[in-house]
């Protein structure tokens, strides 16, 4: 059971490029989520999937797509990467369901992507 | 607007103290509330979850919360070096699968 799991570890863009963040889970939950964590801005939501075939912006969407490609896998793109989108990004899921419990909406994360924009 | 807010520290507590970390939240009707520890360079690992109002206790941790005051606290006892870290609040602001809202985090170090 590895959890949630995170595809590159480390990436180098310059600016302009493209490039997809995976993650995966295999706890069978409904919600996943994207996160970027930057130095004193603490956790920041980008895109949320509440469940398999919907999608949601967060707090930061702008310059993000995301794909909920099955109930396991979400993805984050970046059309045209900026420095400015330099962070570690953060996948997360949860059991939750727009009608759950509140004991469903614990969080479990992935390691990290650490992105540099050149 | 959905606001976390925790003191950004450090905080400095010597090795076998309690470490008391505080968070103030916004919104009335949140039901989840969860303490994360980050170390440096790591995700977010789960602490600690508290619902209902109160004290919650595990192992050496205590999560309190006070939903009229809209405060939620955590307790370190027999505080350890390895407890050095920065400890995350998040909240469930509004319920449902919209995800948590984050603080800042509050960095702890343990003094040996």
């Amino acid at each position: 059971n590895a959890g949630v799991t995170q595809t590159p570890k480390f990436q180098v863009l310059k600016t302009g490029q493209s490039m997809t963040l995976q993650c995966a889970q295999d706890m069978n939950h409904n919600s996943m989520y994207w996160y970027r964590q930057d130095p004193g801005m603490g956790l920041r939501l980008i895109y949320y999937s509440a469940s398999e075939g919907t999608t949601d912006k967060g707090e930061v969407p702008n310059g993000y797509n995301v794909s909920r490609l099955n109930k396991r896998e979400f993805s984050l793109r970046l059309e045209s990467a900026a420095p400015s989108q330099t962070s570690v990004y953060f996948c997360a899921s949860s059991p939750s369901t727009l009608a759950g419990r509140a004991s469903q909406e614990t969080q479990y994360f992935g390691p990290g992507t650490r992105l540099l924009v050149l | 607007q959905k606001e976390v807010e925790q003191n950004s520290g450090p905080l400095s507590v010597p090795e076998g103290a309690i470490a008391s970390l505080n968070c103030t939240y916004s919104d009335r009707v949140s039901q989840s509330f969860f303490w994360y520890r980050q170390y440096s360079g790591k995700s977010p690992e789960l602490i600690m979850s508290i619902y209902s109002n109160g004290d919650k206790e595990d192992g050496r941790f205590t999560a309190q919360l006070n939903k009229a005051s809209q405060y939620v606290s955590l307790l370190i006892r027999d505080s350890q070096p390895s407890d050095s870290a920065t400890y995350l609040c998040a909240v469930n602001i509004g319920g449902g699968a919209d995800g948590l809202t984050f603080g800042k985090g509050t960095h702890l170090i343990i003094q040996p």
